[in-house]
C-alpha cells in the first residue's frame, strides 16, 4: 500500500524567508511521481511542483524547489523568498502504477507572517 | 491551460433529495476524471475513479448506489448524490488527467450543504 506522511501539521515562516516542508512516502510502484499542491483558503487546489522519481534532478520551478531522496523516500519543499500569498495549506502527494490514484498526505498549514 | 470547472459551487438542499454536481475538463481531454470528498481541516478522501465510456471504479467503503458517476464524455463527469442525508454534507473535488499524462488538475470544488 502507498502512504504519504507529513510530519509538521503547522508551520509558521516570516515574509522573505525560506521554509521546508517535510515528506516521506512509501510506494511499491517502480514508477511513479510525486507532487506538491497548495490550498488557499478558497479551498483550490495548485499545483505547486511536480517530480518524476526517475529523474535525479530535483525539479524547480521559480521560488519553489524539491529535495528529492529517493533511497530515503524523501520529498521536501523549499520556499524560498517567502510571500504572504504562500500562506496556505500544503499538501505532498504520490502517483502512478496502473491506476494514477493519488495518495495525500494529511498537509500542512503554513502561515506567512508580514 | 489544464483548466477544471465544477458546477455548482454551492448547494443546499433538503433531506432524502438528489444533487448533481458537474466536472468539466475546459481545455483539455480528460481520458479519467476523480473525485474527492474533504472535511474541515482534513486531506481529500478518493471516492471514486472513472474513465470516460466505463463504469467507476469505487474506493472500498464508498456507496456506488449512493454516489452514482457518470463520465460520458472526454470533458464531463458527474457526481450524484442520491437521496442525500446531512451525513453527506461536505467539500466534492473533482480533478482530471489527460491521456498518459501523470498530474492531476483540480477543480475549484462543492460545497454540499443537507439540510
Amino acid at each position: 500500500a502507498q502512504t504519504v506522511t507529513q510530519s509538521q501539521p503547522e508551520m509558521s515562516v516570516q515574509e522573505a524567508e525560506t521554509v521546508t516542508l517535510s515528506c516521506t512516502y512509501d510506494t511499491s510502484e517502480s514508477d511513479y511521481y510525486l507532487f506538491w499542491y497548495k490550498q488557499p483558503p478558497s479551498r483550490q487546489m495548485i499545483l505547486v511542483i511536480r517530480q518524476e522519481a526517475y529523474k535525479q534532478q530535483n525539479a524547480t520551478e521559480n521560488r519553489f524547489s524539491v529535495n528529492f531522496q529517493k533511497a530515503a523516500k524523501s520529498f521536501s519543499l523549499k520556499i524560498s523568498d517567502s510571500q504572504l500569498g504562500d500562506a496556505a495549506m500544503y499538501f505532498c502527494a504520490s502517483g502512478g502504477g496502473a491506476t494514477n490514484k493519488l495518495i495525500f498526505g494529511t498537509g500542512t498549514l503554513l502561515a506567512v507572517q508580514p | 491551460g489544464a483548466v477544471v470547472s465544477q458546477h455548482p459551487s454551492w448547494v443546499i438542499c433538503k433531506s432524502g433529495t438528489s444533487v448533481k454536481i458537474e466536472c468539466r475538463s475546459l481545455d483539455f481531454q480528460a481520458t479519467t476524471m476523480f473525485w474527492y470528498r474533504q472535511f474541515p481541516k482534513q486531506s481529500l478522501m478518493l471516492m471514486a475513479t472513472s474513465n470516460e465510456g466505463s463504469k467507476a471504479t469505487y474506493e472500498q467503503g464508498v456507496e456506488k448506489d449512493k454516489f452514482l458517476i457518470n463520465h460520458a464524455s472526454l470533458t464531463l463527469s458527474t457526481l450524484t448524490v442520491t437521496s442525500a442525508h446531512p451525513e453527506d454534507s461536505s467539500f466534492y473535488i473533482c480533478s482530471a488527467r489527460e491521456g498518459g499524462l501523470e498530474t492531476q488538475y483540480f477543480g475549484p470544488g462543492t460545497r454540499l450543504l443537507v439540510l
